[in-house]
Formats: structure tokens, C-alpha cells, sequence
């Protein structure tokens, strides 16, 4: 599996969009991106995940670029609730979800 | 749906003792994940099981974890004897193997283990 680059920390005003960036330059043409996130004390939660095209669900967008070696999680309206780990990890769609899970950022969404 | 379940939550046991985690996955999933969450080294898959079969144990840490899965709802997770560094979140996770179209890995709640 690829090796994924996040920031440590970011913050976020509540109500406002959070962008959550990741690079995986190393990316091959068959391995998808996939955002987890991890609420304190609790088990990681599936968000979202794209192959090439953007993705949008209820929960997130996950915008990847043409080149694919980056992308961007993005919580539009940010809540408190909202304050988490988030971890990307890229890997083939094989061995049915084993995934490698790095250090994520922690997001605080602050009032 | 009542997710993965996990039991139990907490387990506070003394070093030496046997200790046991239990995991049920989502019905129909035919994928089961143990990993270890610690401070010190993130979240780390340590087996993970297909159809009841052990596929991957490379992040076992060594012989004193055996995991097992008698059926398609069950597994465990056995640390014998404990040590203190065995202390950590343990979770469970499953997934239904779909291909094609990406598959997602859904997680319990923990077992938070601590060996005194």
C-alpha cells in the first residue's frame, strides 16, 4: 500500500468548512483513497472513498486531483462532533479492507 | 443492524493471567480484523481472518496471542500469559469482501485491556 503524508493538527471554527489535505504521491492506478476518522475512545469510522473521480456523500466530499498523488477531505459545515483523527490510507481494493492506518490528523473544531 | 460487537469493554487483569477477547462481526461479513491501538505505535492490524480462515497473523507479536474464529459470528483474541505491555485498545473489525467497488471495514468499540 502506498504511504500516505497528513498534517499532525488542524483546527476548524465551528460552521465552517474543514479541508483536510493528504499527499500519496506514490499512488498506483489501482489503489483507491480511503478516509477513516476516530471520535475519542471510540472505534475508527469508515467516511468515505474515491478511485479517480470526487465523491460526495453525507458526511464529506473527498476532492482528488487529476494526478492523483493528493487529496482533500472536506467536512462542509464543521461541528464540535466533528473533532476527531482522520486518517487516509490508500490500498488496493483487495484482502477486503486491510489497511494500514498511519498517525492522521487531529482535527479540533473549536466554537 | 447492532454493528461489531465486542466483549468485554474493559478487562483489568494481573500479569501472568490468560486473558480472552471476544468479537462478533456484522452478519455476512466474511472478513474479520483484530488490530491494537497504543500511544506508542498507532493502530496495528494484527490478524485478520476470511471465511473463519487465517489469511495474515504477521502482526501477531509473538507467541503468547492466538486468535480464532470456530464460526462465521465468532472470534477471539488470547493473550497467555499477559504482560503489561500487552495494555492497549484492542478492536475488532469486519468487512463483506465485496469487489469491484471498494469495500469499507466497519469497527467495535474496543476492548480497553490493562495488565497490572
Amino acid at each position: 500500500d502506498a504511504k500516505t503524508t497528513q498534517p499532525t493538527s488542524m483546527d476548524c471554527a465551528e460552521g465552517r468548512a474543514a479541508n483536510l489535505p493528504c499527499n500519496h504521491s506514490t499512488i498506483s492506478g489501482n489503489e483507491y483513497v480511503y478516509w477513516y476518522r476516530q471520535i475519542h475512545s471510540q472505534g475508527p469510522q469508515y467516511i468515505i472513498h474515491g478511485l479517480k473521480n470526487n465523491e460526495t456523500n453525507e458526511m464529506a466530499s473527498l476532492i482528488i486531483t487529476e494526478d492523483r498523488k493528493s487529496s482533500t477531505l472536506i467536512l462542509p459545515h464543521a461541528t464540535l462532533r466533528d473533532t476527531a483523527v482522520y486518517y487516509c490510507i490508500v490500498r488496493v481494493n483487495t484482502n477486503a479492507g486491510k489497511s494500514t492506518f498511519g498517525d492522521g490528523t487531529t482535527l479540533t473544531v473549536k466554537p | 443492524d447492532a454493528g461489531v460487537i465486542q466483549s468485554p469493554r474493559h478487562e483489568v487483569t494481573e500479569m501472568g493471567q490468560e486473558v480472552t477477547l471476544r468479537c462478533k462481526p456484522i452478519s455476512g461479513h466474511d472478513y474479520l480484523f483484530w488490530y491494537r491501538q497504543t500511544m506508542m505505535r498507532g493502530l496495528e492490524l494484527l490478524i485478520y481472518f476470511n471465511n473463519n480462515v487465517p489469511i495474515d497473523d504477521s502482526g501477531m507479536p509473538e507467541d503468547r496471542f492466538s486468535a480464532k474464529m470456530p464460526n462465521a459470528s465468532f472470534s477471539t483474541l488470547k493473550i497467555q500469559p499477559s504482560e503489561p505491555r500487552d495494555s492497549a485498545v484492542y478492536f475488532c473489525a469486519s468487512s463483506n469482501g465485496r469487489r469491484g467497488a471498494g469495500d469499507t471495514q466497519y469497527f467495535g468499540p474496543g476492548t480497553r485491556l490493562t495488565v497490572l
